[in-house]
């Protein structure tokens, strides 16, 4: 089945740590996306990529890193200078002409 | 300024009647789309509706249709003959070239909470 993929479900990271969330897509889509969603909240945009090997950041990158060495995969790494990383996050991929973005089911991060 | 308002936090509805979620949008890119995603409790967006703004005729995906008011700058999401499982939160979303971007990106509004009444 084409889709999109993210592991863990459920992630729990000590203050300090780094951490790595994964984001696999096999619709071959060229762009890819990830987004935080605070309770309450809409989404909003951490970095993105257009292509293989380039990324950009979005409105919310600080303390946050990504690569793009894959067309399938987008993996996030949350750094310890996200002051505040406990959040709902949610990758997607896009086509191109409409732009529409499909999501994967999103990773919980909960920082003890 | 907020680029996507949806006013209404919460909503209800009777099971097999219509309901219109409200979304307002700001942009001054010509060349725009509008979207609209439910997340069910489990936490995934799932792809409702699109309208581009050159689109003559409203979207319609078969009990979602999108009604566009572009010079009101209003997309609002009608469904038609609401299911249980309609119950979700709702996300009105704009796609607009950035100034100083190189691509698309989605601005997303706060969303609203539909609840359907057996």
């Amino acid at each position: 089945d084409g889709g999109i993929t993210q592991s863990p479900k459920y992630l729990f990271r000590k203050e300090g740590q780094n951490v790595t969330l994964s984001c696999e897509q096999n619709l071959n889509h060229d762009a890819m996306y990830w987004y935080r969603q605070d309770p309450g909240q809409g989404l909003r945009l951490i970095y993105y990529s257009q292509i293989v090997n380039d990324f950009q950041k979005g409105d919310i990158a600080e303390g946050y890193s990504v690569s793009r060495e894959k067309k399938e995969s987008f993996p996030l790494t949350v750094t310890s200078a996200q002051k505040n990383p406990t959040a709902f996050y949610l990758c997607a991929s896009g086509t191109s002409g409409t732009d529409t973005q499909y999501f994967g089911p999103g990773t919980r991060l909960t920082v003890l | 300024a907020q680029k996507i308002t949806q006013t209404q936090p919460g909503m209800f509805v009777q099971e097999k009647e219509a309901v219109t979620l409200d979304c307002t949008y700001d942009t001054s890119d010509p060349s725009y789309g509008l979207f609209w995603y439910k997340q069910p409790s489990s936490g995934e967006m799932i792809f409702l509706i699109y309208q581009g703004s050159y689109d003559q005729q409203n979207a319609t995906e078969g009990r979602y249709s999108l009604n566009f008011q572009k010079a009101r700058k209003s997309a609002n999401l009608v469904i038609s003959a609401s299911q249980l499982g309609d119950s979700a939160m709702y996300f009105c979303a704009m796609r607009e070239v950035p100034p100083g971007a190189g691509s698309y990106q989605l601005t997303f509004g706060k969303g609203t909470k539909l609840s359907v009444i057996p």
